[in-house]
């Protein structure tokens, strides 16, 4: 079946370091791949998405590489800010499947000053 | 900007009680589905609908029942509330072709004493 693995749960940064999180997946087909971010009280929104014309998705400083030789789609920016502590999650979806998104568990990020 | 709302925002129900949590999009999008969301677990896919008047299970269906009476309305609902159905709970639209993105409403809080 089709599942995505966020193997962090919690990362901590200091402000100006660079973010890395995690994700791989597993699917049958090929999949879209995409980042949701979502603030404390907030609803979950999109960050970025695999497919934007062979372009490298980039969002608000991040960015992301769908690599499929690895089954990767790790989620990067070179300076984290102090508004980026959220929740992030990565999910994907296959074609012909009503938009179904399957989430990982998510990443909660804190960065401090 | 797409539009969820759902309703009400945050309830407090008695265990065996029935629960009605709302949905209304006004994105014109064919398809609608509900999460819920719990700590270590990310967002799980309970219902999902790509068409008025028909629904389909996700990955966590039991206990839950939907309805889509109409292209703006998805409501969720719990026959006999449970412990276990604490949690936060988000609603999310999406359209039927090309970005494949989800907009997700503001979330319900329901606790089950």
């Amino acid at each position: 079946g089709d599942s995505v693995t966020q193997t962090e749960g919690l990362v901590t940064l200091t402000e100006g370091l660079p973010v890395m999180l995690n994700c791989t997946y597993q699917s049958t087909y090929s999949p879209f791949l995409f980042w949701y971010v979502q603030h404390l009280n907030e609803a979950p929104k999109l960050l970025l998405k695999s497919f934007t014309d062979n372009k490298r998705p980039e969002h608000q400083g991040f960015h992301a590489t769908l690599h499929k030789s690895s089954s990767s789609f790790h989620l990067q920016k070179s300076s984290a800010q102090l508004s980026d502590s959220a929740l992030y999650y990565c999910a994907l979806t296959v074609m012909s499947n009503y938009n179904v998104l399957y989430f990982g568990s998510g990443t909660k990020l804190t960065v401090e000053p | 900007e797409a539009a969820v709302t759902q309703s009400p925002r945050s309830k407090v129900a008695v265990t065996g009680g029935k629960v009605t949590l709302s949905c209304h999009q006004t994105n014109n999008h064919d398809y609608m589905y509900w999460y819920r969301q719990d700590t270590g677990h990310g967002l799980r896919l309970i219902h999902y609908s790509y068409v008025a008047d028909s629904t389909e299970k996700g990955d966590i269906p039991d206990g839950y029942k939907a309805s889509r009476p109409s292209q703006e309305n998805f409501s969720l609902i719990l026959e006999l509330a449970s412990l276990s159905q604490t949690a936060v709970y988000f609603c999310a639209s999406s359209e039927n072709w090309g970005a494949y993105e989800q907009y997700f409403g503001p979330g319900t809080r329901l606790t089950v004493l």
